[in-house]
C-alpha cells in the first residue's frame, strides 16, 4: 500500500517567489496536516484540514495558505517566500478528524524548501 | 495551551544499555502523548501512543513509555540499544479541542556507541 506521498521531495526558490507543495494521503484517509520543521526543532503545525474543510490552524502568516481536493490530496501555497522559509515541509494524513478524536498521524518523507 | 519539553537534546548509549529519554508536558486538557522517531532523510514514524488507558504504553521496537499524571511526565525507554535506534525522538501532546494542532517537542538525538 503506498504511504503518504509528497511532492517534490527538494525544491530551491528565490526570495519573494511563490511555491506549492503537494501531497497525496494514505488511501481512505480523509484528514491531512502540515507541519513545518527547521533544522534542529521539531515540527511546527500550519493547518488541518478534513473533509476539505480548514479544522485548524498554526501561528503562521497569511503567506501561507492550503486547500483540500475531493480526493483528499492537499496543496500548501507560500507566497513571497523568505529566507526564513526554508525547511523541511511534512504532510500527514490521519482516518479520523483531529478536532473531534485523537488519532495518530501518518507522515511523508517531506518536502525539502531552500529559499536563496 | 499544550507544550512539551524534552529535557535532553542529546543522548548517547552503548549498545545493549537501557535507553531513557526524558519528556515532561503541560496541558490544559487530559492530553494524549506520543513519540514520533525520524532516521535521517526519512518521515516521521509512530513509535507509540498514550490515550487515557493504560499508564504504561508498548510502542513497535521494544520501546515503551509510561504516564504519570503527578509528574507530568511520559519518558520514552527501552531495555537494550540497538544500533538501528540511532535517530531523532519526539515527544508530542495532542487534544481533540485543539483542532488538529499537535505540539512537538523540540527532539532528541539518539547516539548508539558500538
Amino acid at each position: 500500500d503506498a504511504g503518504v506521498t509528497q511532492s517534490p521531495t527538494h525544491l530551491i526558490k528565490t526570495r519573494g517567489q511563490h511555491v506549492t507543495l503537494r501531497c497525496s494521503p494514505i488511501s481512505g484517509h480523509k484528514s491531512v496536516s502540515w507541519y513545518q520543521q527547521v533544522l534542529g526543532q521539531g515540527p511546527q503545525f500550519i493547518f488541518q484540514y478534513y473533509e476539505k474543510e480548514e479544522r485548524g490552524r498554526g501561528n503562521f502568516p497569511d503567506r501561507f495558505s492550503a486547500r483540500q481536493f475531493p480526493n483528499y490530496s492537499s496543496e500548501l501555497n507560500v507566497n513571497a517566500l523568505l529566507l526564513g522559509d526554508s525547511a523541511l515541509y511534512l504532510c500527514a494524513s490521519s482516518p479520523v478528524d483531529m478536532a473531534g478524536g485523537v488519532g495518530s498521524y501518518t507522515f511523508g518523507s517531506g518536502t525539502r524548501l531552500t529559499v536563496v | 495551551a499544550q507544550s512539551v519539553t524534552q529535557l535532553d537534546s542529546h543522548v548517547s548509549v552503548s549498545e545493549g544499555t537501557p535507553v531513557l529519554l526524558r519528556c515532561n508536558y503541560s496541558s490544559s486538557y487530559s492530553p494524549s502523548l506520543f513519540w514520533y522517531v525520524q532516521h535521517p532523510n526519512k518521515g516521521l514514524q509512530l513509535l507509540l501512543k498514550y490515550t487515557s488507558a493504560a499508564t504504561l504504553v508498548k510502542g513497535i521496537n521494544g520501546f515503551e513509555a509510561e504516564f504519570k499524571k503527578s509528574e507530568t511526565s511520559f519518558h520514552l525507554t527501552k531495555p537494550s540499544a540497538h544500533m538501528s535506534d540511532a535517530a531523532e525522538y519526539f515527544c508530542v501532546v495532542s487534544h481533540n479541542t485543539n483542532a488538529g494542532k499537535s505540539t512537538f517537542g523540540d527532539g532528541t538525538t539518539l547516539t548508539v556507541k558500538p
